[in-house]
């Protein structure tokens, strides 16, 4: 969807590095998310955001950190990449209403050496 | 513990013929689910959806089909175009909580 922007689309650091990806949105909604998908696995919940003061922990949030620091900018931070942080991440947003299905961002793909 | 399984990784069909994808899921507070599609190098984009109030929703060539008592559901593509070939993930959610619980995905490959 490019009314959902991520950058950078391509990193490759080192283990240790710390990381931010960023995402930002045109489409006025007030809920934004952050997944990864690795192989097999499908995608899963880092964290979430319902509005700009209010963050909340997804299924796998252990090494992340998240700021909210706009209603259109999500961005999401590795403090200390390792290895296993290898992936293809996604941001997303939904409206605030019932039942909206979640708009995505084109991926950001994150090597960690 | 795979709440939402999609027990095929790949399926291929002819084009001109009806493609069926198939999804299961473990968790009985969810009442709102969503097909996505993904083509590489991109992000999944929303397809169609259904709430549990129903049990058949359709757009165009796409159906989804609801079994609540079997806790599956299916979308059905007719008929099948080559630009249908993608990964195809599904998605559910519980009221109230909008957190999406997703398949590992199934790779839909359209035979011309």
């Amino acid at each position: 969807d490019a009314d959902v922007t991520q950058t950078p689309r391509n990193r490759i650091t080192k283990t240790g590095k710390r990381i931010m990806l960023e995402c930002s949105q045109t489409k006025g909604h007030d809920r934004m998310y952050w997944y990864r998908q690795d192989p097999g696995l499908g995608l899963r919940l880092i964290y979430y955001s319902f509005d700009v003061k209010d963050i909340n922990k997804g299924e796998i949030s252990d090494g992340y950190s998240v700021s909210r620091q706009a209603q259109a900018k999500f961005s999401l931070s590795l403090e200390s990449a390792i290895p296993n942080q290898t992936a293809l991440y996604f941001c997303a947003t939904s409206d605030r209403d019932f039942n909206q299905p979640q708009h995505f961002g084109d991926g950001t793909r994150l090597s960690i050496l | 513990d795979q709440q939402v399984k999609q027990n095929s990784p790949s399926l291929s069909v002819q084009e001109g013929r009806i493609s069926i994808l198939n999804c299961d899921y473990t968790n009985s507070m969810f009442d709102y689910f969503l097909w996505y599609k993904k083509y590489p190098a991109e992000g999944p984009t929303f397809l169609i959806s259904i709430s549990s109030i129903k049990d058949k929703n359709e757009d165009g060539r796409f159906t989804v089909f609801l079994n609540k008592s079997a806790k599956h559901l299916s979308l059905h593509i007719v008929p099948s175009q080559p630009g249908d070939s993608a990964v195809y993930f599904c998605a559910a959610s519980a009221y109230g909580n909008e957190k999406l619980t997703f398949g590992t995905g199934t790779r839909l490959t359209i035979i011309p």
